[in-house]
């Protein structure tokens, strides 16, 4: 079936550094896009990204992300890690088979980002 | 930005109790989205809707009804509450196709 994977489920980074939360996916589905939310303490997810187009970088508060569907991964970065960066993050694919259908939405289990000083 | 909005925001709730959780958004959105949050288990979906008058089952189903009286409104309806449904609900809303998904606030819920 169709999966989103994020394999770590705590990254710990110093502030400053460079900081990579992964995600891979499954997926049958011909049509899709990906997303990264990010939630902070106590609120709700909101979106940090969004991408369909394949080998296209794409950028927001500092982070970016490429959809590679070669390798079915959507990772997100960021050069320069910041204590505020602190928070849950999600990957999510959304997608659907055929035009008229509904799409659906399949999340990971999350990436808790930590940024120590 | 889309208006999603929750309530109440917090509950206590009795065990074997009825609850009533709303959600309203004004973003003209036909899909329409309940997940509950554990720690450890992410988001989870309990059901969804993708036009008013109709609702589908989504993972975690049990325990849990679904109402969409209209295309602004969805309401989750615990008919009798236990102590496992103590978690925080989000609703969340989008167009279809491939669009964003905006949640709201979230609802804590305490049963005990």
């Amino acid at each position: 079936g169709d999966s989103v994977t994020q394999t770590e489920g705590l990254v710990t980074v110093t502030e400053g550094l460079p900081v990579k939360l992964n995600c891979t996916y499954q997926t049958t589905y011909l049509t899709i896009a990906f997303f990264w939310y990010v939630q902070y303490l106590n609120e709700a997810p909101q979106v940090l990204l969004r991408s369909s187009t394949d080998n296209k970088r794409t950028e927001h508060q500092g982070f970016h992300a490429t959809l590679h569907k070669s390798s079915s991964s959507f990772h997100l970065q960021k050069s320069s890690a910041q204590l505020s960066d602190s928070a849950l993050y999600y990957c999510a694919l959304s997608g659907f088979h055929y035009v008229g259908d509904n799409s659906k939405l399949i999340w990971g289990l999350g990436t808790s980002l930590v940024v120590n000083p | 930005e889309a208006a999603v909005t929750q309530s109440p925001r917090s509950k206590v709730a009795v065990t074997g109790g009825k609850v009533t959780l709303s959600c309203h958004q004004t973003n003209n959105h036909d899909y329409m989205y309940w997940y509950r949050q554990d720690t450890g288990h992410g988001l989870r979906l309990i059901h969804y809707s993708y036009v008013a008058d109709s609702t589908e089952k989504g993972d975690i189903p049990d325990g849990y009804k679904a109402s969409r009286p209209s295309q602004e409104n969805f309401s989750l309806i615990l008919e009798l509450a236990s102590l496992s449904q103590t978690a925080v609900y989000f609703c969340a809303s989008r167009s279809g196709g491939l669009n964003t998904l905006y949640f709201g606030a979230g609802t804590r819920l305490s049963v005990l």
